[in-house]
């Protein structure tokens, strides 16, 4: 089974300072862990993806998340919040495997992000 | 080029009637998947299909809910006898092949059962 942990339902950062939202996750095997965010009234929007490589991956608008094995944790984050920043925030994972029948995202509850002016 | 698109973006039912929900993938995508998004929850994986074939049913939640795929394209979602606890977001994605890593998802069908 396959399961991710987003502790915080709402984060409120002000805004020009850095911003961390937390992610934890639970796999059998090695993960591949993605990073979404969805603005209201649309669908979800792919940020960024740890696969292999690299610890840290950016991605887009300036996010960038850290793949930490020994903590199992995929924090987003980014230097100088904008109020654009805010919406709701998914940290996702799958079996990382080129066997078919691991396609499966699994998704945390979600995390609402506010910047404040 | 266009994204993934779904059809009705709200609807409105009944307790007790069918509803049909429909994505059409971005041209060329061979992987489909379902998610619903219920009110202060996360995504929960419904249904997977990769061409016409449905590898993966694991997330149906009863018999009522099913799913069907023809041409390799647009994907119907199908909700048999609504009850109050299908209100949710039903939520496509598509992927250009099933080990592509990134799905990209539609805006999304809100569903409100009365």
């Amino acid at each position: 089974a396959q399961s991710v942990a987003q502790p915080e339902d709402q984060v409120n950062v002000a805004e020009g300072n850095p911003l961390t939202v937390k992610c934890t996750y639970s796999v059998s095997g090695n993960p591949y862990l993605f990073w979404y965010v969805q603005y209201p009234n649309r669908g979800l929007q792919f940020l960024l993806k740890y696969i292999t490589g690299d610890n840290l991956v950016k991605g887009s608008y300036g996010f960038e998340a850290e793949f930490n094995k020994s903590q199992t944790s995929f924090h987003l984050k980014k230097p100088s919040a904008l109020v654009s920043d805010s919406a709701l925030y998914f940290c996702a994972v799958r079996v990382g495997s080129s066997n078919f029948g691991n396609e499966k995202l699994t998704f945390g509850t979600g995390t609402r992000l506010t910047i404040i002016p | 080029g266009a994204g993934v698109s779904q059809s009705p973006s709200n609807k409105v039912t009944e307790k007790g009637k069918d509803v049909e929900l429909r994505c059409d993938p971005i041209s060329g995508h061979t992987a489909l998947y379902w998610y619903r998004q219920s009110l202060g929850q996360g995504l929960e994986f419904l249904i997977y299909f990769q061409g016409n074939s449905a590898p993966d049913k694991s997330g149906l939640p009863s018999d009522r809910f099913s799913a069907e795929r023809t041409g390799g394209s647009v994907s119907t979602l199908t909700i048999q006898r609504t009850q109050q606890e299908d209100s949710a977001v039903y939520l496509c994605a598509s992927s250009p092949d099933w080990n592509y890593n990134e799905q990209f998802f539609g805006p999304g069908t809100r569903l409100t059962v009365l």
